[in-house]
């Protein structure tokens, strides 16, 4: 089966511009997850989806960031404006349902000037 | 939510058995737990997952005993190529999922 698409693979920006991320999860997959992970540190969950409704987006920071999954199939992420302590790698992840295993992407690396 | 607490790095040979214990003093009676293996410049990916005794499949082991407040991954004849990050992560639906910072285990040659 094909994995969890996402692009773009990096990303290099000025801070205070815009930047979006778009993830294609794995066909079928109810449950949608997007991810920050910062250098040396595990991935922080920004937001999940249970087909197209958010579930928890409790750790996005809603003044800048911006999630949706219209359709219930892929997913944009955005960050308006950057700010330099957004640098990092954001993971799209997808599973059948919550709690059944993980299946992640790559990610896009970001990297603010 | 249980927390998690795992070693910061291990150190192993190669054909050497690898066993990363996991801490979950305060686990529910519903969380599973599951561990991920990442690379550098890639995605985590699942191991394996597990409620309680042993879990075995082609890649691990996952040994929880009776009063589930720890678990260990076993990872058999280990390979340079098993270099990485692995988590350990307890809880069940509708749970906060939470990674540390997980386990660095290097393999030397």
């Amino acid at each position: 089966e094909a994995g969890v698409a996402q692009s773009p693979r990096y990303k290099i920006i000025e801070k205070r511009q815009s930047v979006a991320f778009w993830c294609n999860p794995i066909s079928g997959h109810a449950t949608l997850y997007w991810y920050q992970q910062i250098l040396g540190q595990g991935p922080k969950l920004l937001i999940q989806f249970q087909n197209n409704g958010v579930v928890d987006d409790s750790q996005l920071p809603k003044d800048r960031f911006s999630a949706e999954r219209l359709k219930g199939v892929d997913s944009t992420l955005k960050i308006q404006p950057a700010k330099l302590e957004d640098s990092a790698v954001y993971l799209c992840a997808s599973s059948l349902e919550a709690n059944q295993p993980q299946h992640f992407g790559d990610g896009t690396r970001l990297s603010i000037l | 939510l249980a927390k998690t607490t795992q070693p910061i790095s291990m150190d192993s040979y190669e054909g050497q058995e690898v066993n990363i214990t996991c801490s979950h003093n305060n686990i529910a009676t519903n969380d599973y737990i599951t561990w991920y293996q990442q690379f550098p410049s890639q995605g985590p990916r699942f191991i394996i997952q597990g409620y309680k005794t042993k879990v075995t499949n082609e890649v691990a082991s996952l040994f929880i005993p009776a009063d589930r407040k720890s678990s260990t991954l076993s990872l058999p004849r280990v390979s340079l190529s098993d270099t990485a990050v692995y988590y350990c992560l307890v809880g069940d639906v509708g749970d906060k999922i939470i990674f540390g910072k997980g386990t660095r285990l290097h393999i030397l040659p």
